[in-house]
């Protein structure tokens, strides 16, 4: 079936810096990719949609210079969270549509 | 009010036993309905799909009932395995190919001996 390989898995980084979060897609194109955010016991948060070849759509209350999402070929897209603080900490994931949806495995960030 | 709402539980049950859990959804327009399995710390998983005619997969039974907006998934003969967070899943209606779900905040189950 379809695989989405999402790196880092954890990621510890100082509050200020950056850190980027990639979604490949392993064997099959993603036209689609949602990216979601998960804080302990809440639900899954959409963040963004983003297309190939085309601007991210945010949510309301999602900040797209913060969160930078970008989707430049078919297989990869990536979210990068610039200048990050200690509440950005959270559970990073990504899903591609592929007829149904497909996720990554998550990233856990820690911002400290 | 919250576009997918689910009882957080946890439900903790006997090996064994039969448990249902419910949900309900706001937007009457929602085509598309999912029941998810989360475990901990891990990306969600697709359990079933839930169609209006209502459908089983094994031990699992899912039911929607479009006219209250409630969807439920009953299991049957739990497993220590079913041990994990079972996420009510929803889309939001759409013009588009991809349609964005909507998650619930999860209801937790544990199997215990």
């Amino acid at each position: 079936g379809a695989v989405v390989s999402q790196h880092p898995s954890r990621v510890i980084c100082k509050s200020g810096t950056s850190v980027k979060i990639e979604c490949r897609s392993l064997d099959f194109q993603a036209t689609t990719m949602f990216w979601y955010r998960q804080f302990p016991k809440q639900s899954l948060m959409l963040m963004a949609t983003s297309n190939e070849g085309s601007k991210a759509t945010y949510e309301q209350g999602v900040e797209k210079d913060k969160f930078l999402i970008n989707h430049a070929s078919l297989t990869l897209s990536t979210l990068t969270v610039t200048s990050a603080h200690p509440e950005d900490s959270s559970f990073y994931i990504c899903s591609a549509y592929t007829g149904g949806y497909t996720f990554g495995s998550g990233t856990r960030l820690t911002v400290v | 009010r919250k576009e997918v709402e689910q009882d957080p539980g946890p439900f903790n049950v006997p090996e064994g036993a039969t448990v249902a859990f419910n949900c309900t959804y706001s937007n009457s327009a929602s085509q598309s309905f999912f029941w998810y399995r989360q475990d901990c710390r891990k990306e969600p998983k697709l359990l079933m799909s839930v169609y209006s005619s209502g459908n089983e997969d094994g031990r699992f039974t899912a039911q929607l009932n479009r006219a209250s907006q409630y969807i439920s998934l009953l299991i049957r003969d739990s497993k220590l395995s079913d041990s994990a967070t079972y996420l009510c899943v929803v889309n939001r209606p759409h013009t588009g190919t991809a349609s964005k779900l909507t998650f619930g905040t999860g209801t937790r189950l544990q199997v215990t001996l």
